[in-house]
């Protein structure tokens, strides 16, 4: 079944406590990209990346990593967490920027 | 910045009905899409409608494009209860390939 995996879907951590979210496609895409979604301000792109080793940063990436060493992962490392950075979080993948993404079913994220 | 918005941001109808919501965009664009996300869940995407096309079908769905007024509108008829959702419409970002960028959304009640 084609799908974007997410892991872990539920975590609540502490201010600035080192922590990753997984992300796994398995489509062959090139185009991945994570978003943070927050009542009231829809969906902002975080970082994305055109293919392996090509990333570049969305609208908010401040207090967010990524890396893509393989077509199919693509994790977000929040290095020092903030409580600013409690929020749902998606991972996407489609061929293209411009085609349909597939998303991911979601991290919700609490610091505390 | 949001490049759509969307208009109303809720709305409440009975099934049967119609729902209509529109999406305005700043910057011209190769193409629209509209997504559905029931709550607290990914999104799924409905319809691509590219800038060389006006108008759009899929099922119940209706799309059209006016790149003159930079407007979208997304129309679903005959609707249910199973249309409850919030919608949004996404648009690459006109400063940077790679980037999507989205509304923050239409909420949708359908009543039984």
């Amino acid at each position: 079944e084609a799908q974007v995996t997410q892991n872990p879907r539920y975590l609540i951590t502490v201010t600035g406590k080192k922590l990753t979210v997984t992300c796994s496609q398995n489509m062959n895409h090139e185009y991945m990209s994570w978003y943070r979604q927050d009542p009231g301000l829809g969906l902002r792109q975080i970082y994305y990346s055109m293919n392996v080793e090509v990333t570049d940063k969305g609208d908010v990436p401040e207090g967010y990593k990524v890396s893509r060493k393989e077509k199919r992962n693509f994790p977000l490392i929040l290095e020092s967490p903030s409580p600013n950075q409690t929020s749902l979080y998606f991972c996407a993948s489609s061929f293209g920027d411009s085609d349909t993404q597939y998303f991911g079913p979601g991290t919700r994220l609490t610091v505390l | 910045s949001q490049q759509g918005e969307e208009d109303p941001q809720a709305l409440s109808i009975q099934e049967g009905e119609n729902a209509t919501m529109n999406c305005s965009y700043k910057t011209s664009i190769n193409n629209l899409q509209w997504y559905r996300q029931n709550s607290g869940r990914g999104l799924v995407h409905l319809i691509l409608i590219r800038s060389n096309e006006r108008e759009k079908h899929s099922g119940r769905l209706r799309v059209t494009l006016d790149t003159s007024k930079k407007s979208s509108s997304l129309l679903i008829t005959a609707s249910r209860a199973a249309d409850t959702a919030s919608y949004f419409c996404a648009t690459p970002a006109s400063d940077s390939w790679g980037k999507l960028q989205f509304g923050a959304g239409t909420q949708v009640v359908v009543t039984p």
